[in-house]
């Protein structure tokens, strides 16, 4: 069991919007403003689409967004494009140089 | 360019010893924190523990302690996960991750290392 909860797939057509949750609890997602989320492609190193909530690192497409609520982080994918099929992680710092993430979501594109 | 490159895979046997590698390009590799962060076959992510290349500081996730050892070589850019007697549930990918300086921010990831113990 992951530390922080996933939904394991959604999925939309080209052009759609989903959006991913990731609830974790009042000692990291609810109390830290360090939550991340990274993108997989199975055979390659995971790359950082979020961070910091809602910052994105220069070169990630503004197609991609950040949110949270409570112990609840979203990442919204707004006008998905086949690219954009793939494994997605969340992840929160966890206080004493321990980071937690959540068990993946499968993103599939139409 | 930042880049992690890991160690290619290993098949090991139960009660074997192993070490695998990370090395760090395209920065000032003792001035960043490198982690490790495991994925048992079709779970989520788990951090195991962090190390500061520049004076080998390191912290353990409680759960890893004594079961891994954490390292590093900052004459060669590298940082290494080692097992000392390896056991069939430590069959996982094996990923190092670099923390962002000064930030609680994980940003850039190797490729991943497979793992498998069996007889």
């Amino acid at each position: 069991q992951s530390a922080l909860t996933q939904p394991r797939s959604v999925s939309g057509s080209p052009g759609q919007s989903v959006t991913i949750s990731c609830t974790g609890t009042s000692s990291d997602v609810g109390y830290y403003d360090f939550v991340s989320w990274y993108q997989h492609h199975p055979g390659k190193a995971p790359k950082l689409m979020i961070y910091d909530v809602n910052k994105r690192p220069s070169g990630v497409p503004d197609r991609f967004s950040g949110s949270k609520s409570g112990n609840t982080a979203s990442l919204t994918i707004s006008g998905l494009q086949p690219e954009d099929e793939a494994d997605y992680y969340c992840c929160s710092f966890a206080g004493s140089y321990t980071w937690v993430f959540g068990g993946g979501t499968k993103v599939t594109v139409l | 360019e930042v880049q992690l490159l890991q160690s290619g895979a290993e098949l090991k046997k139960p009660g074997e010893s192993l070490k695998i590698s990370c090395k760090g390009s395209g920065y000032s590799f003792t001035t960043y924190w490198i982690g490790w962060v495991r994925q048992v076959p079709g779970k989520g992510l788990e951090w195991m523990g962090i190390i500061y290349p520049g004076d080998s500081d390191t912290r353990y996730r409680p759960s890893f302690q004594g079961q891994v050892t954490i390292s590093a070589d900052k004459s060669i850019n590298t940082a290494y996960l080692q097992w000392s007697s390896l056991k069939a549930s430590d069959t996982a990918m094996y990923y190092c991750a670099r923390r962002d300086s000064g930030k609680w921010l994980v940003d850039y990831w190797g490729q991943g290392t497979l793992v498998t113990v069996s007889s």
